[in-house]
């Protein structure tokens, strides 16, 4: 079965606080996606990353950066120097070859508070 | 920019009425989705489309039908809403089956 966990529900941290935000996926296609988005206080979900599976290399953009290991079914997102515009809640999300047309498969989303 | 709209933010509606949410997208994406998003549930699939007047169930889809009679539009119907229809439902569209989709803003549904 495919399955996505974000074992941390709510994670409060001090603005400048470095954070790590939990991604666990369970797949038994060797073909798969793997995607983080934000949705902020107004709703909106916000696309952040997709990542294959074939493509373990980290990836870093301004502060954020994501770890992906195979080894591990992980597809960890940290944020660094924290921000109180980081506030919001994170999604790590899968989708897969033979899935169905682009079902994401979704966690259930951890709640960051950033605190000034 | 990829743009994703719905008809409303937020919505009040009686129980037993027909009910329309609309999304359109403007980037001629293939797939178009439509979600509810409840607390302590995550987001649930209701309904998608990967092309004119095709349809798919989603894991959520009784209660609900969807209409895509044009590419960029996409409709939620509730034949007879019921309280437990409340809930924020979210739009979103996407290239084929491995990109990601691009969200809406949600429409937050009150059923009373």
């Amino acid at each position: 079965a495919q399955k996505v966990t974000q074992a941390q529900t709510e994670i409060s941290v001090v603005e400048k606080e470095d954070v790590t935000l939990d991604c666990v996926y369970e797949t038994r296609d060797t073909t798969y996606y793997l995607f983080w988005y934000k949705q902020p206080p107004s709703g909106e979900l916000v696309f952040l990353i997709r990542r294959n599976s074939f493509d373990e290399q980290n990836e870093i953009s301004g502060r954020y950066s994501w770890n992906f290991q195979k080894s591990t079914s992980s597809f960890n997102f940290t944020i660094t120097a924290s921000q109180v515009v980081d506030s919001a809640v994170y999604f790590c999300a899968l989708t897969y070859y033979g899935g169905s047309q682009g079902n994401l498969i979704f966690g259930k989303g951890t709640k960051l508070s950033v605190k000034p | 920019d990829v743009k994703v709209t719905q008809s409303s933010r937020y919505l009040v509606k009686r129980t037993g009425e027909k009910v329309f949410l609309e999304c359109v997208q403007d980037m001629d994406h293939e797939n178009m989705f439509w979600y509810r998003q409840d607390p302590g549930l995550g987001l649930r699939l209701i309904y998608f489309s990967y092309d004119v007047k095709m349809k798919e169930k989603g894991d959520i889809p009784e209660g609900y039908s969807v209409s895509r009679e044009k590419k960029e539009r996409f409709s939620l119907i509730l034949e007879s809403a019921s309280t437990n229809q409340t809930s924020m439902y979210l739009c979103a569209s996407g290239r084929d089956g491995l990109y990601e989709q691009y969200f809406g803003p949600g429409t937050r549904l009150t059923v009373t």
